[in-house]
């Protein structure tokens, strides 16, 4: 089974604005990653937390970990039409694969 | 440098065929994934091969299997296609074991084959 649960499942906000979305998983990380998804093609990488480390930034994206709780958030601020994607959360564990969540749909209105 | 080549991009197939399915990784990278994504189970892991050996495999019948190559390359097969086979097959190429390099862990996946069974 997937290691990951995302929420929401699809989040529709206008252009401008701040889009947030949560991860929560099931095991023990190593590190804990982030992927966008165009149109069902290929997932492109976004940003890497290990899980030693508590929130990292990268350009308009802010992730935070939080492994007592199990769960990670991507905020995506000034959000942009071009942002309009489908989100996962990955994991890594021991295993060295990458475990993907279900997904949250993403809808930046112009 | 290249990314990450899948082929084909597309395929139709009839239940009850197999198909072949290619993955040429990022040069120096040795981990191969493969995973299915479907609209109802998302994506799913099928397995990782890492140096010509598979490492870790997910939960799928043994109709699906896979192999690499000394050039890193991959194939997946699936045998005995069923309808609920079609998907996006999606490969994914990284270094290789863990590492705190920068970079190291970020996998890079190709556009996909998507499988069509009828």
């Amino acid at each position: 089974s997937q290691q990951g649960e995302e929420d929401p499942q699809a989040l529709s906000i206008q252009e401008g604005e701040n889009a947030t979305m949560n991860c929560s998983y099931k095991t023990s990380i190593n590190n804990l990653q982030w992927y966008r998804q165009n149109s069902g093609r290929g997932l492109v990488h976004l940003i890497l937390i290990r899980s030693n480390e508590r929130e990292k930034h990268s350009g308009r994206l802010r992730v935070t970990l939080d492994t007592s709780k199990k769960s990670s958030s991507l905020l995506i601020t000034a959000s942009r039409a071009a942002d309009t994607a489908s989100y996962f959360c990955a994991t890594r564990t021991g295993a060295n694969n990458l475990f993907f969540g279900t997904g949250t749909r993403l809808t930046v209105i112009p | 440098k290249a990314g990450v080549t899948q082929t084909p991009r597309y395929l139709i197939k009839t239940r009850g065929q197999q198909v072949t399915l290619s993955c040429s990784p990022i040069s120096g990278h040795r981990s191969v994934s493969w995973y299915q994504q479907t609209p109802g189970q998302g994506l799913q892991f099928l397995f990782e091969y890492f140096s010509e050996t598979q490492r870790n495999k997910g939960n799928f019948p043994g109709r699906f299997s896979g192999r690499q190559f000394s050039n890193s390359r991959s194939e997946m097969n699936v045998s005995t296609l069923e309808l609920g086979d079609s998907a996006l097959y999606l490969c994914a190429s990284m270094h290789g074991p863990q590492s705190y390099k920068p970079g190291w862990d970020e996998a890079f996946f190709g556009q996909g084959t998507r499988l069509t069974v009828v």
